[in-house]
């Protein structure tokens, strides 16, 4: 399996415009999650999804992030518009959820965004 | 108070030496415990996990969990130059969110 794959690995934009993150999660995974991480904050959970459905969003900063997943096999996160405040390392990773919990996590190897 | 304490270090030990990372946390519904290991500029991956209380080998790696303390730890025994990286503690209840540490930077010398 190829793992969770990323893209783009490395974005630079100007504040102001829209940047689009993706994710392909490992299949057969139910569970995926979007993270972010800086220096200052460490890894912060933005959304997870069970089975394409949006379960919690509480870790999105503020109404300029949106995720969707409108299949098993494909995520988004956008930003719109973007501050440079949202420079980040930004993570997905998928899980298969046995157990009833989440806990064996696959990292992607990240995107990492800079805004100028 | 954050979910979970971890002190960021750096922390710098010899080759051979046997390392403690240690977290603590405040929630006590939390049973499901990790250790991801982060090598620079790549994602984490999972070194272990431990469900409830006690405690879990792994090659070099022990994992324990005092629930009544509300404290885990991960020890590597014979550390290794290639041991050199982030370790991030993790936690969740029950089909919970997860939280994480803050991570704690290790560097092992050759």
């Amino acid at each position: 399996d190829a793992g969770v794959i990323q893209s783009p690995r490395h974005e630079v934009t100007e504040m102001g415009q829209e940047v689009t993150l993706r994710c392909k999660p490992i299949s057969g995974h139910d569970y995926l999650f979007w993270y972010r991480q800086t220096m200052m904050r460490g890894l912060e959970l933005l959304i997870y999804f069970n089975n394409n459905v949006p379960i919690d969003d509480s870790g999105m900063p503020e109404d300029r992030f949106s995720a969707k997943m409108p299949n098993a096999s494909f995520s988004t996160l956008k930003i719109q518009p973007s501050e440079p405040r949202d420079s980040a390392v930004y993570f997905c990773a998928s899980s298969p959820g046995t157990s009833g919990g989440q806990y064996e996590q696959y990292f992607g190897p990240g995107t990492r965004l800079t805004v100028t | 108070q954050k979910e979970v304490e971890q002190d960021p270090g750096p922390l710098s030990v010899p080759e051979g030496a046997i390392v403690s990372l240690n977290c603590t946390y405040s929630n006590s519904a939390f049973q499901y415990f990790m250790w991801y290991r982060q090598y620079s500029r790549k994602g984490p991956e999972l070194l272990m996990y431990t469900y409830s209380s006690g405690n879990k080998e792994d090659g070099r790696f022990t994992a324990q969990v005092d629930k009544s303390s509300k404290y885990i730890s991960l020890f590597i025994r014979d550390s290794q130059p290639s041991d050199s990286a982030t370790y991030l503690c993790a936690m969740s209840s029950w089909g919970g969110k997860f939280y994480f540490g803050s991570g704690t930077k290790l560097n092992v010398k050759p």
